[in-house]
């Protein structure tokens, strides 16, 4: 069946340091790629989308692209700040169910 | 717009009690799913409704846990009766369609969830 891989946590980064969380997954057909996040005390909120080969997402200064040779969604960051400290899940969608990851807790240091 | 909301946000019970939460989507959105997140994991489908209809509850472990959508709009999940493992976060999502491939027509939008601890 479908699944997300993700990288285990947490990640401890200070201010101003570059982001990489990996993701992988495994579906059948041509999936549609998210990345959630979850702030302490919040709901999940969408914070990009992809939905085809080579797509890239992004938003707040985040970014990921649809690698299908690769089957990988992996999200970046240039510059992280103390107020991105969150839970960042990884998730696709194939025909009409969200498979999300594990999860990678991201701790910034001022 | 009001976001989905979800109560009670924390619920404390004994094993083999029983415990219902409830949910109210976006307004106007279709499709309403209901998730455990166990500590540690991401959020598992335990059911999704399109409209008052089930389009999925193959993860729902039928014997003890239920949902409804009355009218297709409020939602209620109930466990009957709890387990220890039950212990999760019961996070309620609506959307405005069900399936992929529109640019946002199947963003899912999450409610603040319901912390369950089972004693």
């Amino acid at each position: 069946g479908d699944s997300v891989t993700q990288m285990e946590g947490p990640v401890t980064l200070s201010e101003e340091a570059f982001l990489t969380i990996n993701c992988t997954y495994t579906a059948t057909g041509y999936p549609s790629l998210f990345w959630y996040v979850q702030y302490p005390g919040e709901g999940l909120q969408l914070l990009l989308k992809a939905t085809k080969a080579d797509d890239k997402g992004s938003n707040k200064g985040f970014e990921a692209t649809y690698r299908k040779e690769t089957t990988s969604f992996h999200l970046e960051k240039g510059s992280v700040q103390v107020s991105d400290s969150a839970v960042y899940f990884c998730a696709l969608r194939g025909s009409f169910k969200t498979i999300f990851g594990a999860g990678t807790r991201l701790f910034v240091k001022a | 717009e009001a976001g989905v909301a979800q109560s009670p946000r924390y619920k404390i019970i004994e094993k083999r009690q029983s415990v219902a939460f409830w949910c109210n989507p976006i307004s106007g959105h279709a499709t309403l799913y209901w998730y455990q997140q166990i500590l540690g994991q991401g959020p598992k489908l335990l059911i999704q409704f399109q409209n008052n209809g089930v389009v999925d509850d193959s993860q729902l472990p039928k014997d003890r846990f239920s949902a409804e959508r009355l009218k297709g709009v409020d939602s209620t999940l109930k466990i009957q009766p709890a387990k220890l493992e039950d212990s999760a976060v019961y996070l309620c999502a609506s959307s405005a369609r069900t399936g992929g491939g529109v640019q946002g027509a199947d963003t899912q939008y999450f409610g603040p969830g319901t912390r369950l601890t089972v004693l």
